[in-house]
């Protein structure tokens, strides 16, 4: 089974500020099925990312996702008051799974 | 509006059993295949089970394995979580989800509902 481990925990930014979050795969993920999501406090999550890099609908083109492999990293490019939620990041292969989240608060 | 909504959660003794329920509307129902994921209090989300859009394929996380039975009635718009031998650590929101295609697996949840709150304690 993947295992996903996300780093760091918690990100303490400022807005305008540029985020990188980083998940790493215990296997090679194939076809890049990783996709990331937001969810701020009482929320459901929100899809983001899919296909490593694709933006869903609607999503800002500040948020980019990149990678292959076992790496890959969700980067916000200037954060957004609105930003400051936790990330998740998904394998969607054969058994999904999430990983443990990245806080990204405001500093 | 494309919409999913749950219900059948509440409190329930260790070893008890509960139904989930999640009503979509808003789209053809039976096009996608859906998905269960939980999150314990002040915790992560963790996938718990998924079904392919006509039934045939189902799958669950080790942790659930033999207790919870995953159910979808197209007909009816309806996914279902049958939740037996309930533990204290099965104690979270449930969400259902939409998978962005007829698969529960290899493809991402583009839907979800707000969830609905199962709590295990004596």
């Amino acid at each position: 089974e993947i295992v996903l481990t996300q780093s760091p925990g918690t990100l303490s930014l400022s807005p305008g500020e540029r985020a990188t979050l980083s998940c790493r795969a215990s296997q090679s993920i194939s076809s890049s099925y990783l996709a990331w999501y937001q969810q701020k406090p009482g929320q459901a999550p929100r899809l983001l990312i899919y296909g490593a890099s694709s933006r869903a609908t609607g999503i800002p083109d500040r948020f980019s996702g990149s990678g292959s492999g076992t790496d890959f990293t969700l980067t916000i490019s200037r954060l957004e008051p609105e930003d400051f939620a936790v990330y998740y990041c998904q394998q969607y292969g054969s058994s999904p799974r999430f990983g443990p989240g990245t806080k990204v608060d405001i500093k | 509006e494309v919409q999913l909504m749950e219900s059948g959660g509440g409190v329930v003794r260790p070893g008890g059993s509960l139904r989930l329920s999640c009503a979509a509307s808003g789209f053809t129902f039976d096009d996608y295949g859906m998905s269960w994921v939980r999150q314990a209090p002040g915790k992560g989300l963790e996938w718990v089970s998924g079904i392919d859009w006509d039934g045939d394929s189902i799958g669950y996380a080790d942790a659930v394995e033999g207790r919870f039975t995953i159910s979808r009635d197209n007909a009816k718009n309806s996914l279902y979580l049958q939740m037996n031998s309930l533990r204290a650590e099965d104690t979270a929101l449930y969400h259902c989800a939409r998978g962005d295609g007829a698969e529960y697996r290899w493809n991402v949840l583009d839907i979800w509902g707000q969830g609905t709150m199962v709590t295990v304690s004596s």
